[in-house]
């Protein structure tokens, strides 16, 4: 009965290849996130996605491409991993996405390149 | 541009209380989040401030002071497992502050 879940938990991969990373709520949310969280645990938003349609979209290179096939899953593909993209990834949900509204997070995905 | 300040590290005893504080900068404001998370884990929702003042759940309190774009959490009774990091998160682009080591000694 995990609300928020990932998978994979660990992925670790060679410089250059492509990777996709899961994530599905069962929570009924309309609004759900990809977080990245670096080694010095600075967490930072990447894509925001309500009902399907992208609503955020920070400063992130190309190479990460999310995808929303419903509403209750929002996956995330890198291509070409590099070194820097090495951190934990941390899937989120809320209700409407309204400021007052609490996120649910994922366990994250812990991403390592070689 | 937008940015939240927060302690990077707070030591404590456990049963006593501490505080963090945040301040923010952003454009478009509506309130102020904190976040606990556990080493290994995910982040975990705390609290959510609005309007000013001080907003209690249990042990754990937030404050809020709009016009000096600041706030607190405050922990009291302090126990060994409150030993996490803390962030602070404003909701305009969902911007997080880059968290406080809470440290606790027996």
């Amino acid at each position: 009965d995990t609300a928020v879940s990932q998978t994979p938990k660990y992925l670790v991969t060679q410089m250059g290849n492509d990777k996709s990373i899961k994530c599905e709520q069962n929570l009924g949310h309309d609004t759900m996130y990809w977080y990245k969280q670096d080694s010095k645990k600075f967490l930072k938003i990447m894509f925001s996605y309500n009902n399907k349609e992208l609503i955020i979209n920070e400063t992130v290179p190309n190479r990460f491409s999310p995808k929303s096939p419903d509403k209750a899953h929002l996956n995330l593909h890198i291509n070409s991993l590099e070194l820097g993209d090495s951190a934990v990834y941390f899937c989120a949900s809320s209700p409407q996405g309204r400021p007052d509204q609490p996120q649910h997070f994922g366990d994250g995905t812990r991403l390592s390149i070689l | 541009g937008q940015s939240l300040e927060q302690p990077s590290e707070v030591t404590a005893v456990e049963g006593a209380i501490v505080q963090i504080n945040c301040t923010y900068q952003t454009s478009g404001f509506y309130g102020l989040s904190w976040y606990q998370q556990h080493d290994g884990g995910a982040p975990t929702f705390l609290s959510y401030n609005a309007l000013d003042g001080l907003e209690e759940t249990g042990r754990f309190s937030s404050f809020l002071s709009r016009s000096d774009s600041y706030g607190y959490l405050l922990l009291q009774e302090l126990q060994m497992k409150d030993s996490a990091s803390y962030f602070c998160a404003v909701d305009d682009k969902i911007i997080f502050g880059k968290g406080t080591r809470l440290h606790i000694l027996p």
